[in-house]
């Protein structure tokens, strides 16, 4: 399996808070993803970077921020967390095009009161 | 990016040959085929990717007909591990262009 960890793998905080989920890879892979998953929606893509620094908004970045000052890490931010934001969190990389074949991580469980 | 459309769930026993239909009737000239599995509490894992015709590898096979507007996922002798989504994608080569993943079909092998 790709060398990628998620944490924390749960988390339970309180509306209004701010939340930082990390993304870490030991693949050197230039893209990395946050997805979201929800019953009834599938995996949604939130913010995405195609390199150190350079990240762009996925289908679902509102309330959302993200970053990425090293190759191997990659941030997601929620900065006034929300019940509606209450999910599993994916991290994804992929070496190539951003596309095609993507590394999923473990999963962070969320939990927004 | 095109739409796909699978079943929402499939049954079968093990030992039995699994074969998931997925219809993309607007793909495009540079999009690939790719099928993900899903186990529960796990992040996606890739199974196969397709441009056209068969792809086989050590997991599953991929049939993908001449006119690429359905392609076909193709599981041998399925055991009860087997048990999972499996997700349909078309996904386009260029730069930008993101996965897309639906419901997914859910996969329930029995003894």
């Amino acid at each position: 399996d790709a060398g990628i960890t998620q944490s924390p793998r749960h988390k339970v905080t309180e509306t209004g808070t701010p939340v930082t989920l990390r993304c870490h890879q030991t693949e050197n892979h230039r893209y990395m993803y946050w997805y979201r998953q929800d019953p009834g929606h599938g995996l949604r893509l939130i913010h995405y970077s195609y390199g150190v620094k350079d990240t762009d908004k996925g289908e679902v970045s509102d309330g959302y921020s993200v970053s990425r000052s090293k190759t191997e890490d990659f941030l997601l931010t929620l900065e006034s967390a929300t019940s509606s934001q209450t999910s599993v969190y994916f991290c994804a990389i992929s070496e190539g095009l951003a596309g095609g074949t993507q590394y999923f991580g473990p999963g962070t469980r969320l939990l927004v009161l | 990016l095109a739409k796909t459309t699978q079943p929402i769930s499939m049954d079968s026993y093990e030992g039995q040959e699994v074969n998931i239909t997925c219809s993309h009737n607007n793909i495009a000239t540079n999009d690939y085929i790719t099928w993900y599995q899903q186990f529960p509490s796990q992040g996606p894992r890739f199974i196969i990717q397709g441009y056209k015709t068969k792809v086989t590898n050590e997991v599953a096979s991929l049939f993908i007909p001449a006119d690429r507007k359905s392609s076909t996922l193709s599981l041998p002798r399925v055991s009860l591990s087997d048990t999972a989504v499996y997700y349909c994608l078309v996904v386009s080569n260029n730069a930008g262009n993101m996965l897309t993943f639906g419901g997914g079909t859910r996969l329930m092998v029995k003894p």
